[in-house]
């Protein structure tokens, strides 16, 4: 069975705070992917990654890096956090091919609950 | 730009009873879709996923179907369980490895 595992299932972190969430794949699979998702709005992808050091941006990238240094895993950084970056992240990842739509199913990790005050 | 969209938002029905759960999306221009179900905070769980060139596919009570061409698909679930109590996520894949999701639906199966 694929595992995504996220570093924490819940965080609390101050205003202006630098954070770190970390993703980790034990499939070797290439994509990987940070999505945010909110009370209607659904999910938004933030950033992908097609292999490593490779990144891409989503839909709504703007407050947000990432870091892919290693294939198993994928870190979204929060340079400042703000209250509005308060929400549930969740990791994804897919064997996948570089480019294209693949035919494999993407894998969710549990979640992260970030609370920022 | 693809858009997904899922009705109802809301579902609740008794348990045994059959229900279907509807998908619609604006490009029929689509790698793939796939159904994910979703227990409350926590993470995905694929279900299904159905490549553009099927018209559906089955996994125990479930059957998605898939009709490329009008820019629908639908999640039938059979003889319904407390335990299917969730949300439901359609999503699209339209060709850039990236998938397009639906807002879901929630459906309470009571006893």
């Amino acid at each position: 069975d694929v595992k995504v595992t996220q570093s924490s299932r819940y965080l609390v972190k101050r205003t202006g705070e630098k954070v770190f969430l970390e993703c980790v794949q034990d499939m070797d699979h290439e994509n990987m992917f940070w999505y945010r998702q909110d009370p209607g709005l659904g999910l938004r992808l933030i950033y992908f990654s097609y292999d490593v050091k490779m990144k891409e941006k989503g839909d709504i990238p703007e407050g947000y890096s990432v870091s892919r240094e290693k294939k198993e895993r994928f870190s979204l950084i929060l340079e400042s956090a703000s209250t509005n970056q308060t929400s549930m992240y969740l990791c994804a990842s897919r064997l996948g091919v570089a480019r294209g739509g693949g035919t494999d199913t993407q894998y969710f990790g549990p979640g992260t609950r970030l609370t920022v005050l | 730009k693809q858009e997904v969209t899922q009705i109802p938002a809301a579902l609740s029905v008794p348990e045994g009873e059959n229900l279907v759960l509807n998908c619609s999306f604006t490009d029929s221009a689509i790698y793939n879709l796939q159904w994910f179900r979703q227990d409350p905070g926590k993470g995905l769980t694929s279900l299904l996923l159905i490549q553009s060139s099927q018209r559906e596919q089955t996994s125990g009570r479930l059957n998605a179907s898939l009709d490329k061409s009008s820019g629908r698909s639908t999640l039938y679930i059979a003889a319904s369980q407390p335990g299917d109590s969730a949300t439901y996520l359609c999503a699209v894949n339209s060709g850039y490895s990236t998938l397009t999701f639906g807002k879901g639906t929630m459906l309470l199966v009571s006893p």
